[in-house]
């Protein structure tokens, strides 16, 4: 079974601060993605990662996909309190199922 | 651009009802997906379906869960006879194709009492 661990669970940090988020597995993925969800929504697509080594940036957000194609990084730049959320990574499995992740919460305190 | 529609946002029943949710996706959209998502196990795909026909429903927790999807515009994940375990958030997804990124509904909040 192919899994995918975010760490850290919990993160709370101050506006104006840089934080990283993770996504790791022992499996290789054809793709990655990142979606962040707000409460009493559905999480919303953010990046799709392809190639090993991949990096694209959305604003403050920088999207990293590990050269073997195993893990991801998020990283955000000043985060501001909009950045709040659920933070989900997924990965599209061998079996073309997308499985998740179960998130870095987040908390931006203004 | 409608997305996603789920019906209803919130249902509350007893132990023992039957539990019908009900999804629309995206016009166009060949995939559907649904999910169910707690605190402690994460967002759980249950089964998938690719051009109306279902794919993979290893993820199905019982035989009291069941999905259709009678046509390209409409499915359904009826719970019968539901219990108070199956409490959680239901998400239908639709995507263009079975690894195109997902679109999520805003779910469904089912407390079974």
């Amino acid at each position: 079974t192919q899994l995918l661990e975010q760490s850290p669970q919990f993160l709370s940090i101050q506006e104006g601060e840089n934080l990283t988020v993770y996504c790791n597995s022992s499996s290789v993925f054809s793709s990655l993605q990142w979606y962040r969800q707000e409460p009493g929504e559905g999480p919303v697509l953010l990046v799709t990662v392809v190639t090993g080594g991949e990096v694209k940036k959305l604003k403050r957000l920088t999207f990293q996909f590990g050269d073997a194609r195993k893990d991801s990084s998020l990283h955000i730049t000043a985060a501001q309190p909009g950045d709040t959320g659920l933070y989900l990574c997924a990965g599209e499995a061998r079996d073309d199922k997308i499985i998740f992740g179960k998130g870095t919460r987040l908390h931006i305190l203004p | 651009d409608a997305g996603v529609i789920q019906s209803p946002r919130h249902e509350v029943t007893e132990m023992g009802q039957e539990v019908t949710l009900r999804c629309k996706p995206i016009s166009g959209h060949n995939s559907l997906f649904w999910y169910r998502q707690t605190m402690m196990r994460g967002l759980e795909l249950l089964i998938y379906f690719n051009n109306n026909v279902p794919i993979d429903d290893s993820g199905m927790p019982e035989d009291r869960f069941s999905a259709k999807m009678p046509n390209a515009s409409f499915s359904t994940l009826k719970i019968q006879p539901s219990e108070p375990r199956d409490s959680a958030v239901y998400f239908c997804a639709s995507s263009l194709r079975i690894n195109s990124p997902l679109h999520f509904g805003n779910g469904t909040r089912l407390t079974v009492t």
